[in-house]
């Protein structure tokens, strides 16, 4: 069965220093995606990156940036400068082949990420 | 493009009463899934809908249930509600039932059973 540990339950930063979150997944299929949602207090889940098993080139989006290894089946993500706006739970999910035609989303219980002016 | 739009948006039941929540997926986008959050906790699978069909059901009890209707909206009902029902509940639309593409989540209802 599919498993996204996300061990960091909060962390605190001040602006502009830089974050990494952790996420650590678990599956047996070797076709699988990986995604970030970010949630601020709204409650809406919004959707940041997805990376496919195949792909394990790191990817930089502005302050952001993802590093995939499939060597420690590990997907990091971290904001480089961060800011106040950045506030808000973070949490990893992957999608694999284990739930048959339905492609659920296995989310880790989150990260809370504050970022103090 | 308006987003995934979900009512209502906060929600109060006693325990033993039914629900309905509704959903209504991005334009163009024929998978409806849902998930409930419950306070701490990363959303959990519940149903997923494509083209009116269940296409996948997570580990919840058969209280619940979720229909999709022609125009790829979409209910979530529950039965016989328990406090433990209280959570936020997330629909979420894509394109396809399967394959690489992201899911867009709507602002969820918060239900409160008391």
């Amino acid at each position: 069965a599919q498993k996204v540990t996300q061990a960091q339950t909060e962390i605190s930063v001040v602006e502009k220093e830089d974050v990494t979150l952790d996420c650590v997944y678990e599956t047996r299929d070797t076709t699988y995606y990986l995604f970030w949602y970010k949630q601020p207090p709204s409650g809406e889940l919004v959707f940041l990156i997805r990376r496919n098993s195949f792909d394990e080139q790191n990817e930089i989006s502005g302050r952001y940036s993802w590093n995939f290894q499939k060597s420690t089946s590990s997907f990091n993500f971290t904001i480089t400068a961060s800011q106040v706006v950045d506030s808000a739970v973070y949490f990893c999910a992957l999608s694999d082949l284990s739930s048959g035609s339905a492609r659920q989303l296995t989310f880790g219980s989150g990260t809370q990420l504050t970022v103090l002016p | 493009d308006a987003g995934v739009t979900q009512s209502p948006t906060h929600l109060i039941k006693t325990r033993g009463q039914h629900v309905t929540l509704r959903c209504s997926p991005i334009s163009g986008h024929k998978s409806v899934s849902w998930y409930q959050q419950v306070l701490g906790q990363g959303p959990q699978f519940i149903f997923q809908y494509y083209e009116k069909e269940e296409r996948g059901r997570g580990n919840f009890p058969d209280r619940f249930s979720a229909r999709q209707f022609p125009n790829y909206s979409s209910e979530l009902n529950v039965n016989a509600l328990l406090l433990g029902d209280s959570a936020l509940y997330l629909c979420a639309s894509s394109p396809s039932r399967a394959g690489p593409y992201e899911q867009y989540f709507g602002p969820g209802t918060r239900l409160t059973v008391t």
